[in-house]
């Protein structure tokens, strides 16, 4: 798991600022994925990229935007916060021709 | 489009019960499926997969699930339950065709009581 690493672990922000959480990996996967868990919805796809020129949304990308800055590098940025983007998010990666994805320790986000 | 249903919020189970988290699904295509476990403030970790072949799958603690095509359903099982196996259990379905994003299930907790 630490193969996947994301930062920062936990975040307090208030509504309207920006933010930005990262993943980096060394795994030397291909595929990163940027995922949003909320209780009882399981966790949902916000953005994803198969490389580092592919940028794709997900069920639920609205107010979010993603930057692939290597393949080793997959940033989420919430542009304005609001409330109902407090969520746990994680980061996964996988490779083509590969089958389960691996997933970092995830970032604790509260909108305040 | 792909979909994943985790009939039960919540699982309870005595220690050294038996214990089955059920999942089903829905894809397109031939599906990969997977079972993932999430214990508290960690990531998720990965159980174990049904790619082809042996509709028995085994996995990492114990963990084992079966694939049935005709249900489209892939449970998880384990024959002896350990208080160390309350969690929170995802299953995630992948199609090989159509997509090649994981879809997620809405999640069971597992409580495994001494």
């Amino acid at each position: 798991d630490a193969d996947v690493t994301q930062t920062p672990r936990n975040r307090i922000t208030k509504t309207g600022k920006r933010i930005m959480l990262e993943c980096s990996q060394t795994k030397g996967h291909d595929r990163m994925y940027w995922y949003r868990q909320d209780p009882g919805l399981g966790l949902r796809l916000i953005y994803y990229s198969f490389d580092v020129k592919d940028i794709n949304k997900g069920e639920i990308s609205d107010g979010y935007s993603v930057s692939r800055q290597a393949q080793a590098k997959f940033s989420l940025s919430l542009e304005s916060a609001i409330p109902n983007q407090t969520a746990l998010y994680f980061c996964a990666t996988s490779y083509t021709g590969g089958t389960e994805a691996f997933f970092g320790q995830g970032t604790r986000l509260t909108v305040v | 489009a792909q979909s994943v249903a985790q009939p039960e919020d919540q699982v309870n189970v005595a220690e050294g019960n038996p214990l089955t988290v059920k999942c089903t699904y829905s894809v397109s295509g031939n599906p990969y499926l997977f079972w993932y476990v999430q214990y508290p403030n960690r990531g998720l970790q990965f159980l174990l997969k049904y790619i082809t072949g042996d509709n028995l799958v085994k996995g990492s603690y114990g963990f084992e699930a079966e694939f049935n095509k005709s249900q489209t359903s892939f449970h998880l099982k384990k024959p002896s339950a350990l208080v160390s196996d309350s969690a929170l259990y995802f299953c995630a379905v992948r199609d090989t065709i159509y997509g090649q994003n994981f879809v997620f299930g809405p999640g069971t907790r597992l409580s495994v009581l001494p």
